[in-house]
């Protein structure tokens, strides 16, 4: 079964500064991974996928940009976080059946 | 991307009662369909697809209209430990990402 690990759990940062959100995969066969981000009072908004190394594609313009270094590595990062930019993000992977998203834990950020 | 809509609630019901959700999608060439729970400050977990059909899995039942494009949830016999935020889910594009409604809070209380 697959298993997602996120970390940090929780990070408090200031506008202005960067940001490194990681993700790694464990127990799945597929190579699509995905990132979304729950906001206050909003839906969870995809924001990138990734079908394998080096491949992004991006859902919305944003302040943020997204990597695949390795198979089972997906990295979320800005250079300069926006108020805007608090949430909660969320790695996520296909189930064996292509259709369903298992989830990782999450990472809640809030931006000061 | 096209929209998903459910009424946030709050749906406050005492154990024991049957509480219906229902969901609403627009992009008539939807594929796959799902309910997911979350819990409070926690990741959104499956609870169930929906299938043409319906289907049901001990006190939980989903059915699914194409016809009107809705989809519904119904718990019977509540328990405390049903609270929770669930989410309505719509696949647009098979092996692609999913769209999620806002979720419907339900608070079951003593």
């Amino acid at each position: 079964s697959q298993t997602i690990h996120q970390w940090p759990a929780t990070l408090v940062q200031p506008v202005g500064s960067p940001l490194s959100l990681e993700c790694t995969v464990e127990g799945t066969s597929n190579p699509n991974l995905y990132w979304y981000r729950q906001a206050a009072g909003r839906g969870l908004q995809l924001l990138f996928y990734s079908v394998g190394i080096g491949q992004i594609s991006s859902e919305v313009p944003q302040n943020l940009s997204a990597s695949r270094p390795q198979d089972r590595q997906f990295i979320l990062s800005s250079k300069k976080l926006l108020l805007s930019d608090s949430g909660f993000y969320l790695c996520a992977c296909p189930l064996e059946n292509y259709n369903e998203q298992f989830f990782g834990p999450g990472t809640r950020l809030t931006v000061l | 991307r096209k929209e998903v809509e459910q009424d946030p609630g709050p749906f406050n019901v005492p154990e024991g009662a049957t509480v219906a959700f229902n969901c609403t999608y627009s992009n008539s060439a939807s594929q796959s369909f799902f309910w997911y729970r979350q819990d409070c400050r926690k990741e959104p977990k499956l609870l169930m697809s929906v299938y043409s059909s319906g289907n049901e899995d001990g006190r939980f039942t989903a059915q699914l209209n194409r016809a009107s494009q809705y989809i519904s949830l119904l718990i019977r016999d509540s328990k405390l430990s049903d609270s929770a935020t669930y989410l309505c889910v719509v696949n647009e594009d098979s092996g692609y990402a999913l769209n999620f409604g806002k979720g419907t809070s339900l608070l079951v209380t003593p």
